[in-house]
């Protein structure tokens, strides 16, 4: 399964909302009825962390500002406002279609 | 806090082997299937291969298989990747992860 993520970068400014998009070749629905796409974060310098697991569930310790949604093909990870510790790379993840399990190319967030 | 820790990383020769070991603590390891994600340096992320809980399930992604081994040791709380007959291309930050747990990821260097 191919992931793409749209864009691969974005430069915003503190407050602005955001947006990425994550598409699969392939419907990510699996036969037990759940979506298994996922959200990570990568901090400059730091070990990736999810933020969103099966689309929408927030992980804790994760602020309410990120929040994922989507459906079969095509997703969306959106932050109501950004703030500095957003700065750094998102990825989506697919668990579906397993092995193996196929991430995004990834979308820079930077603060302009 | 959980604690996800990597080691055993190095650099070496093309055709050379290593040893990564992951050491968890505070985590009930037993209880997870564990992966190995990595990461060339500027690029995004790779899953790499999985274990299930009692190993009687293992995957690889297919540029590894036949090269790369993952095992583990419950009563240890330990997750292994033996790497052998190494690329340059293997060339990243390994990192040993549980989906909602990531370590921090130890370097492995492919080079002549």
């Amino acid at each position: 399964v191919v992931m793409t993520q749209s864009p691969l970068s974005l430069s915003l400014t503190l407050g602005q909302p955001a947006s990425i998009s994550c598409r699969s070749n392939q419907s990510l629905l699996s036969s037990d009825g759940n979506t298994y796409l996922h959200w990570f974060q990568q901090r400059p310098g730091q070990s990736p962390r999810r933020l969103i697991d099966k689309v929408s569930n927030r992980d804790s310790r994760v602020p309410d500002r990120f929040s994922g949604s989507g459906s079969g093909t095509d997703f969306t990870l959106r932050i109501s406002r950004v703030e500095a510790d957003d700065v750094g790379v998102y990825y989506c993840m697919q668990e579906t279609h397993w092995p193996p399990y196929t991430f995004g190319q990834g979308t820079k967030l930077e603060i302009k | 806090e959980v604690y996800l820790v990597e080691s055993g990383g190095g650099l070496v020769q093309p055709g050379g082997s290593l040893r990564l070991s992951c050491a968890a603590s505070r985590f009930m390891f037993s209880d997870y299937r564990l992966s190995w994600v990595r990461q060339a340096p500027g690029k995004g992320l790779e899953w790499v291969g999985c274990i299930n809980k009692d190993a009687s399930e293992i995957d690889y992604v297919d540029s590894v298989k036949g090269r790369f081994t993952i095992f583990r040791d419950n009563a240890k709380s330990l997750l292994y990747l033996q790497m052998n007959n190494l690329r340059v291309e293997d060339t990243a930050v390994y990192y040993c992860v549980a989906w909602d747990y990531w370590g921090q990821g130890t370097l492995v260097a492919v080079s002549s």
